[in-house]
């Protein structure tokens, strides 16, 4: 159990484009969901907190009018990268946990995005 | 605050022998701590965890961890390791109380040669 799905697995856009990435909980309901950025060699760097039904908390540096994060339903957040650049090229990760509170983090697959 | 390190960016080993991957912690308050892995191109996978009880955490694939809280520290080891863990590891805690966000490591490559 505990599968976290992230579609899709891979996207190219043209710049200035916007692009919206699913991530599900297929087995469980998350009460909380994270997204993460990851760049090449490097550790994640986490984006935003969301609680189903809340705003997204996002974190210092994270421009929350480009990156949009909904969480609509216990099982299903989206980002939205919008007016996609060149540095926005990179894996997103996303995370859920069943609760808000200290509890194990399942993982999507990722998805790798380019933007040209 | 909370924070990871891992103290070797990059290990080398050869297939069947031991291998420990470093992680050290600091937190002020009680801690969860994970091992995580990636493939290439991958998610994350989570190896084992400790929540609390026994300091001797088993995961899967024949790793396991030990909590030491004198030492802050949550090193993963395996005894034999094969080609197939050649991977990216990372380890994280998450501190009790507060906003149970956790705070991962930068990573340790794990380069298993034949």
């Amino acid at each position: 159990g505990a599968v976290v799905s992230q579609h899709p697995s891979r996207v190219i856009c043209k710049s200035g484009t916007s692009v919206k990435i699913e991530c599900r909980s297929l087995d469980f309901q998350a009460t909380t969901m994270f997204w993460y950025r990851q760049f090449p060699k490097k550790s994640l760097m986490l984006m935003a907190t969301s609680n189903e039904g809340s705003k997204a908390t996002y974190e210092q540096g994270v421009e929350k009018d480009k990156f949009l994060i909904n969480h609509a339903s216990l099982t299903l957040s989206t980002l939205t990268v919008t007016s996609a650049h060149p540095e926005d090229s990179s894996f997103y990760i996303c995370s859920a946990s069943r609760t808000s509170g200290a509890d194990t983090q399942y993982f999507g697959p990722g998805t790798r995005l380019t933007v040209l | 605050a909370q924070s990871v390190t891992q103290l070797d960016s990059q290990v080398p080993v050869f297939e069947e022998a031991p291998v420990e991957l470093r992680c050290n912690y600091s937190s002020s308050v009680s801690v969860y701590l994970f091992w995580y892995v990636q493939y290439p191109n991958q998610g994350l996978q989570l190896l084992l965890k400790y929540l609390s009880g026994s300091t001797l955490v088993k995961g899967i694939n024949g790793f396991e961890a030990e909590f030491n809280k004198s030492q802050t520290s949550f090193h993963l080891r395996k005894p034999s390791v094969h080609i197939s863990d050649t991977a990216e590891y990372f380890c994280a805690v998450l501190s009790s109380g507060g906003s149970y966000i956790p705070t991962f490591g930068r990573g340790t490559s794990l380069i298993v040669h034949p």
